[in-house]
Order: structure tokens, then sequence, then C-alpha cells
């Protein structure tokens, strides 16, 4: 069974920094390329950016609302993704899922905030 | 970018109707469609990619068709079970952009 499971949400003043983590398992978790989604309470899916794999020399995009500040990336040997934001805005208020478009983690909530 | 728009916003059912979706985008992409359904306070659920390849274990109600500029998802026969939002999704180029979603409420 394929499970995706988000961690390293919680509270942070805006400019501030958090990290976030997926761990993958049941699928070839090298061999897959990782999105990561957010979604601000009551709204629409916003894709946030992702990573290809190995072979595709773990290229990034972004979308142009994290750009700079966001890093996305993976450890293989872990089978985890990662996404760092840095600088953060309270506008990145949501609950963040990591995905690998088949399957979706439960998603964790960050809350920009002073 | 590209922009995903779809149709209707909302959307009133019976269980046991036959209801559309549409989901057009602002420029060709290729088939490079994705369908996802999400239940409240849930994640999302994939349901189709590639405009009509169903994902495993979906069942076969639901359908999605398309080309080019213009897409649609399609439920045969609603269930209770198909009562939520639904979104697309281009991924023919970055970024990924998704439509505003549809939500599907009972009639």
């Amino acid at each position: 069974e394929v499970q995706l499971v988000e961690s390293g949400g919680g509270l942070v003043r805006p400019g501030g920094s958090l990290k976030l983590s997926c761990a993958a398992s049941g699928f070839t978790f090298s061999g897959s390329g990782m999105h990561w989604v957010r979604q601000a309470s009551g709204k629409g899916l916003e894709w946030v950016g992702r990573i290809r794999t190995k072979a595709d020399n773990y290229a990034t995009a972004y979308a142009a609302s994290v750009k700079g500040r966001f890093t996305i990336s993976r450890d293989d040997s872990k089978n985890t993704a990662y996404l760092q934001m840095n600088s953060l805005k309270t506008e990145d208020t949501a609950v963040y899922y990591c995905t690998e478009r088949s399957n979706w983690g439960q998603g964790t909530l960050v809350t920009v905030s002073s | 970018d590209i922009q995903m728009t779809q149709s209707p916003s909302s959307l009133s059912a019976s269980v046991g109707d036959r209801v559309t979706i549409t989901c057009r985008a602002s420029q060709d992409i290729n088939g490079w469609l994705a369908w996802y359904q999400q239940k409240p306070e849930k994640a999302p659920k994939s349901l189709i990619y590639a405009a009509s390849s169903l994902q495993s274990g979906v069942p076969s109600r639901f359908s999605g068709s398309g080309s080019g500029t213009d897409f649609t998802l399609s439920i045969s026969s609603l269930q209770p079970e198909d009562f939520a939002t639904y979104y697309c999704q281009q991924y023919n180029g970055y970024p990924y952009t998704f439509g505003q979603g549809t939500k599907l409420e009972i009639k």
C-alpha cells in the first residue's frame, strides 16, 4: 500500500522558516517525481513545486509565488522528500500536501502568524 | 501560465443522475490533464490522468474525455459518496495549474 506521510508543520512567525518532510512507502520512491501542493482554508489547490528523479538530475520547478523562498529536495536513501520554506509570509498559511500525483499524503498545516 | 477554468463552479444533482464537469485550458495542453476528487477535510484523490485514463481502483462510472483545450469529467450514475469537490489540473507546462474547483452537492 502506498503511503505518504507529511510532518513538520506548525506555527511560525512571518519571515521565519520551516522544513516539511514527506515520508514515502509502498512504491519505488527513487523512481518517482514528487510534488508539493498547498491549500489555504476554504480555497482551492495550488501547485507549489516538484522534484524529479536522480535520472533527471533532481531537477526542480516552482510556482512563481514561492520561487526563491522555497526549496524542494529529496533523500532517496530515506524515501523522503522535503520542502524547505524560508521568508514565510502570512499568505503561505495552508495545508501542505506531498504527492506523486497518483497518491497524496494527508497534509500538514502551516500557519504563518505573528 | 496556463489558466484552467472549470464550469460550473457548483452543481446540484441527485443520486443516479449523470453529471458532467468541464475544464478549459487557456492553451493546448496536449492531453496532459488530471482530475481529482476532494471531500471536506480530506486529501485529494486522483481519479483520472492523461485526460481519459482511469486511476487504479476508481469506479468505472467516472470517465474523462477531451483534447486540445477542452476536457470533461463525467459521472454516469451518481452515488452518495461522489458528492465532493472536483479539480482539474494541467501538467503540460510549469506551473502545473489547477482549476478553481467544482462543488457537487446533493439536490
